[in-house]
């Protein structure tokens, strides 16, 4: 089936280690995307790549890595510096086009990170 | 900035009626706006998208208005049942180049029956 795979879904960090959440599409999208999702907020962009080896910083990236070595992986690697790891994050793809086209962002199930 | 609000955090109604979320954004009239649907624990699928040259679009028992005037988007479930009970999340476009959403906190939805 073709989609978006995250894992692990559940997730336990100590303090001051470093931990890297799993993203992998097959829907041959160019973008890819991290958010962070807290209980009563809304998605915050994390990171984002619109092509292979290149990728820009979103609203909260303070914290976070992220690589794109190849189109379908997007790895997020969430540092000790991330005072406040514990979230909800989600990856997503889509079709690029021009801005305004509107194209579907598809999520993938999402990880749950938990800071122990 | 842009700023989008989904004014109604939470919203119960009985089953068989119509659900009624607003999505209001401050600021440029985005290209378009999305709706997405959120279940616990699982990532957003996307629902409906309207242009801002769009009045209405409808698929199923959904229906969604675009108002550039007002600034603001209704999303209505007519006929509700429980399960569509769920988070529902408005979207839209950033106004960069790259065609970045921003997304609204969400309305959560419940449904009785």
């Amino acid at each position: 089936d073709g989609g978006i795979t995250q894992s692990p879904k559940y997730l336990f960090r100590k303090e001051g280690q470093n931990v890297t959440l799993s993203c992998e599409q097959n829907l041959n999208h160019d973008a890819m995307y991290w958010y962070r999702q807290d209980p009563g907020q809304g998605l915050r962009l994390i990171y984002y790549s619109q092509i292979v080896n290149d990728f820009q910083k979103g609203d909260i990236a303070e914290g976070y890595s992220v690589s794109r070595e190849k189109k379908e992986s997007f790895p997020l690697t969430v540092t000790s510096a991330q005072k406040n790891p514990t979230a909800f994050y989600l990856c997503a793809s889509k079709e690029l086009g021009q801005h305004y086209s509107g194209n579907t962002i598809y999520f993938g199930e999402g990880s749950w990170l938990t800071v122990v | 900035s842009q700023k989008i609000e989904q004014n109604s955090e939470a919203l119960n109604i009985q089953e068989g009626k119509t659900a009624t979320l607003t999505c209001n954004y401050t600021n440029y009239s985005p290209a378009y706006l999305q709706w997405y649907r959120q279940d616990p624990g699982r990532g957003p699928v996307f629902l409906l998208l309207i242009r801002e040259n769009e009045k209405e679009k409808r698929k199923e028992r959904l229906k969604v208005t675009f108002d550039t005037t007002l600034k603001q988007s209704l999303f209505h479930i007519t006929a509700s049942q429980p399960a569509d009970s769920a988070t529902y999340l408005c979207a839209l476009d950033n106004g960069g180049s790259q065609g970045n959403l921003i997304f609204g906190k969400g309305t959560k939805l419940s449904v009785k029956p």
